[in-house]
């Protein structure tokens, strides 16, 4: 069974600050690796994928991937309120695609 | 056109009921997944369409049956459902699958409820 785990949280972080969210994976088959994020009652949103080991930023937001470690992160810079939700990591391997547990993310104002 | 869209948003069904739940997409996608997803747990794969033929089935029981007429549609098709499969069904599209920057887009989902 391959597993993508995820710290469940919840993590609070105050608004303007870094929240970090970290994601393993055991397939090291895995080829790609996406970050979601969930509302309440909401579809997931797809916020950024990463595919090459390093860092790779779209605005606020930073995917970082150590395929060696198995470790995929996601820095949100300057958090808002609203991006209170749930993030979940998803580990893509052929025609598969698993996610992860989820990470409840609370940002106070 | 970047959307995937479902329908019914809500569904409410008895347990001898036979429903059906639609999904659409026009990004030229040829993998279309559905998903449920029950309260605060992730996504469980249930079945994924590439190229309009079933390509995985995630064990999953005959109550569900999906279909993919063709390349921008996708249905699932429910009968003799169990309370215990109340949850919100996702359906997903991506260009194809099995390739690295394969990104899956969601539809936002069925609420589906089985009395």
């Amino acid at each position: 069974q391959k597993e993508v785990e995820q710290n469940s949280g919840p993590l609070s972080v105050p608004e303007g600050a870094i929240a970090s969210l970290n994601c393993t994976y055991s397939d090291r088959g895995s080829q790609s690796f996406f970050w979601y994020r969930q509302y309440s009652g909401k579809s997931p949103e797809l916020i950024m994928f990463i595919y090459s080991n390093g860092d790779k930023e779209d605005g606020r937001f930073t995917a970082q991937l150590n395929k060696a470690s198995q470790y995929v992160s996601l820095l949100i810079r300057d958090s808002q309120p609203s991006d209170s939700a749930t993030y979940l990591c998803a580990v893509a391997a052929g025609n598969q695609f698993y996610f992860g547990t989820g990470t409840s993310l609370t940002v106070i104002p | 056109d970047t959307e995937v869209t479902q329908t019914p948003k809500h569904l409410v069904m008895g347990m001898t009921n036979k429903k059906s739940l639609k999904c659409e997409q026009h990004m030229g996608h040829r993998a279309m997944y559905w998903y449920k997803q029950k309260a605060k747990k992730p996504p469980e794969l249930m079945f994924v369409y590439s190229y309009e033929k079933l390509s995985i089935n995630e064990s999953v029981p005959s109550r569900f049956s999906p279909e993919c007429p063709n390349s921008s549609l996708l249905n699932l098709h429910l009968h003799a459902l169990q309370p215990e499969d109340s949850a919100l069904y996702l359906c997903a599209s991506s260009q194809v699958t099995g390739v690295s920057d394969n990104e899956q887009f969601f539809g936002p989902g069925t609420r589906l409820t089985v009395l």
